[in-house]
């Protein structure tokens, strides 16, 4: 069986530092992976995904993150935060045997402390 | 046009009640999703519809009854929930149903179960 680790529950951070929210996946297959965030009261907005090629990837609003085969990762970054930044953070993956299922991490809440 | 927009925002109701939720999107989407989504939890798949047939039931209790009546549009009609019901209510859609393609999240419908 598939699964997602985000191995925070929470990340307190101050404005302008530096943020890695980190994500372990588990599969025997090829899997396409992808970072949403969650505002409070609003639905989930696409950050990133990777699906094949570069291994470092870049979304919106500044955040990047980095598939590791190896390590079976794809901790997302971004290397200034802003207050506007606090919010949910989930971590997803699907693959060619899951069908349309997407599997999420639990979460983590990203907070950004002036 | 990438929206998936969802009505009503907020719904109250009673435990002998029948509601409908509503979400529609005009991308051309071929799959469209409902998620039932607690507080500090990552969503949790109810729902799929593949070119307007229903491809995944994840063991719903029938007091939840998903309908697709064209390819823009995706209904959940809601008939004596229970209070452990209340949730946020996402609909996602993405072009097709297979795993490497990101779906897109409305903003939900905040329902409480009286």
């Amino acid at each position: 069986a598939q699964s997602v680790t985000q191995l925070d529950s929470q990340v307190p951070v101050f404005e302008e530092a530096p943020v890695e929210l980190r994500c372990n996946y588990s599969s025997s297959v090829s899997v396409y992976l992808f970072w949403y965030v969650q505002y409070p009261n609003q639905g989930l907005q696409l950050l990133l995904k990777y699906l094949s090629g570069s291994t470092l990837v870049k979304g919106i609003n500044g955040f990047e993150a980095e598939f590791n085969k190896s390590q079976t990762s794809f901790h997302l970054r971004k290397p200034s935060v802003h207050i506007s930044d606090t919010a949910e953070y989930f971590c997803a993956a699907s693959k060619e045997t899951s069908g349309s299922r997407l599997t999420f991490g639990e979460g983590t809440q990203l907070t950004v402390n002036p | 046009d990438t929206e998936v927009t969802q009505t009503p925002k907020h719904l109250v109701m009673g435990m002998t009640n029948k509601k409908s939720l509503k979400c529609e999107q005009h991308m051309g989407h071929r799959a469209m999703y409902w998620y039932k989504q607690k507080a500090k939890k990552p969503p949790e798949l109810m729902f799929v519809y593949s070119y307007e047939k229903l491809s995944i039931n994840e063991s719903v209790p029938s007091r939840f009854s998903p309908e697709c009546p064209n390819s823009s549009l995706l209904n959940l009609h809601l008939h004596a929930l229970q209070p452990e019901d209340s949730a946020l209510y996402l609909c996602a859609s993405k072009s097709r149903a297979g795993p490497g393609y990101e779906q897109y999240f409305g903003p939900g419908t905040r329902l409480t179960v009286t």
